[in-house]
């Protein structure tokens, strides 16, 4: 399957380390990407390649990879990471790139 | 610095065609790739396709490959057009940078409504 699947919605205390995960079968051979989008705005490049972060992106943001699931961390999570979250990654069958249904998190 | 400039919001009528313009700024353009993502109203992003900044080959999303062109109008300028449009096309449209042939797009475009209405 080409498909990425991802829970529709995560809760997080203030300060707290969340984990937001992506599956799919191309995460066995492919590394996710991971976007932050808050509303009205544009995605957010986090988190690429073997936990790699963008210029800019605090490092409180890592990623990790297990078979077919890929995991985006957030370490002493912040009230401003209340967003959308979204993985992707290439695929082999099909489309060649291909996003997850998307992740809201929460900060209470 | 890397800038993605997109053309301003559109209004269609169903049947109609829709080009969407990306002018980019700050990089080499023949050293990436130019991607679309839309995002319909409250859903998630969906690729629509790709454009080589090198030699403009292209690759579609089988959804849309047979309404969609992508095309370098200038040496820095990437153009989406989509026809024969329907009211599930309404979306905003994002042009974003992408890292190679990965699935990593470093910049994106200010984003692009389209509406499709009668």
């Amino acid at each position: 399957s080409s498909e990425l699947t991802q829970d529709p919605a995560v809760s997080v205390a203030l300060g707290q380390t969340v984990r937001i995960t992506c599956q799919g079968d191309s995460l066995r051979s492919q590394y996710a990407s991971w976007y932050q989008q808050k509303t009205g705005q544009a995605p957010v490049l986090v988190i690429y390649g073997k936990n790699k972060r963008p210029s800019g992106i605090p490092d409180r943001f890592s990623g990790s990879s297990s078979g077919t699931t890929a995991s985006l961390i957030i370490s002493e999570t912040q009230a401003e990471d209340a967003a959308d979250y979204y993985c992707s990654s290439r695929v082999t069958s099909g489309d060649p790139v291909v996003f997850g249904g998307g992740t809201r998190l929460t900060v209470l | 610095q890397v800038q993605l400039v997109q053309s301003g919001a559109e209004v269609k009528k169903p049947g109609a065609s829709v080009k969407v313009s990306c002018k980019t700024s700050g990089y080499i353009f023949t050293s990436y790739a130019i991607s679309w993502v839309r995002q319909a109203p409250g859903q998630g992003l969906e690729w629509m396709g790709w454009i080589s900044g090198y030699n403009g080959n292209t690759k579609y999303a089988q959804k849309v490959q047979d309404r969609v062109t992508m095309t370098i109008d200038t040496s820095t300028t990437v153009s989406l057009e989509l026809r024969s449009l329907r009211s599930d096309d309404t979306a905003v449209y994002f042009c974003a940078r992408g890292m190679g042939t990965t699935a990593d797009f470093d910049y994106w475009g200010q984003g692009t409504l389209v509406t499709v209405s009668s």
